[in-house]
């Protein structure tokens, strides 16, 4: 079975830039999550989709973060325009929703560096 | 919200010895203890957790105790090998045993184990 994968692995823009993430959740999976980590700090939750529906986006920055769902399968997160702060390592993780067993399946994350 | 600290920043030991990371939780709502090993290149993956209604619990050589009064939570690793390098993140959630896990993570503990 194929796990959650991101892509791209490592995006290198400039400020004011637009980048767009993608996720593909492990088939099956209908909760979808993006996290990010700044360097050194925390992974900080983003938001929660269950399907295509926004559950939870509680840990958006700001309106620059765009994150869509269509169709309940991948995902993708747009950052636009980019600052310097949003660089950081986007980490999507996906679950089923009906086991109760509480774990998140990771991707490998897309590294983000704004210049 | 909820804010999870993490200590230490950094560990390293000797192939052999045991290693400890702590973790302090603020919210006592939260009941949902998770422990998430990230290797080099990968995204983090579930090693154990525990909830509330448990005080410990063991798999083979890693272990998991919570202190609720106390607010703590702790991962101990015993027998270390030198692919338990990496980098473990503890977090904390109020999720129920629904599937949906808005995780707090803390910052990360980088293990490092010399032969």
């Amino acid at each position: 079975e194929a796990g959650v994968t991101q892509f791209p692995s490592h995006s290198v823009i400039e400020k004011g830039q637009t980048v767009t993430l993608r996720c593909d959740p492990i088939s099956g999976h209908d909760n979808l999550y993006w996290y990010r980590r700044v360097m050194g700090k925390e992974i900080k939750f983003l938001l929660h989709f269950v399907k295509e529906s926004k559950q939870d986006e509680s840990g958006m920055p700001n309106n620059r973060f765009l994150a869509e769902r269509t169709g309940g399968t991948y995902s993708t997160l747009k950052v636009q325009p980019a600052e310097l702060e949003d660089s950081g390592v986007y980490f999507c993780a996906s679950s089923q929703v009906a086991r109760n067993t509480g774990e998140l399946f990771f991707g490998e994350g897309s590294r983000l560096t704004v210049l | 919200g909820e804010n999870v600290e993490q200590h230490p920043s950094t560990l390293s030991v000797q192939e052999g010895d045991s290693a400890v990371i702590k973790c302090t939780y603020s919210d006592s709502a939260s009941n949902y203890f998770p422990w998430y090993k990230q290797e080099l290149g990968k995204g983090p993956q579930l090693i154990i957790d525990i909830r509330s209604n448990v005080g410990e619990k063991k798999d083979q050589r890693i272990a998991v105790t919570l202190n609720k009064t106390a607010k703590h939570f702790s991962l101990h690793i015993t027998e270390t090998q030198p692919e338990d390098s990496a980098v473990y993140f503890c977090a904390a959630s109020k999720g129920r045993d629904t599937g949906f896990q808005k995780l707090v993570f803390g910052t990360g503990t980088r293990l490092l184990v010399s032969p």
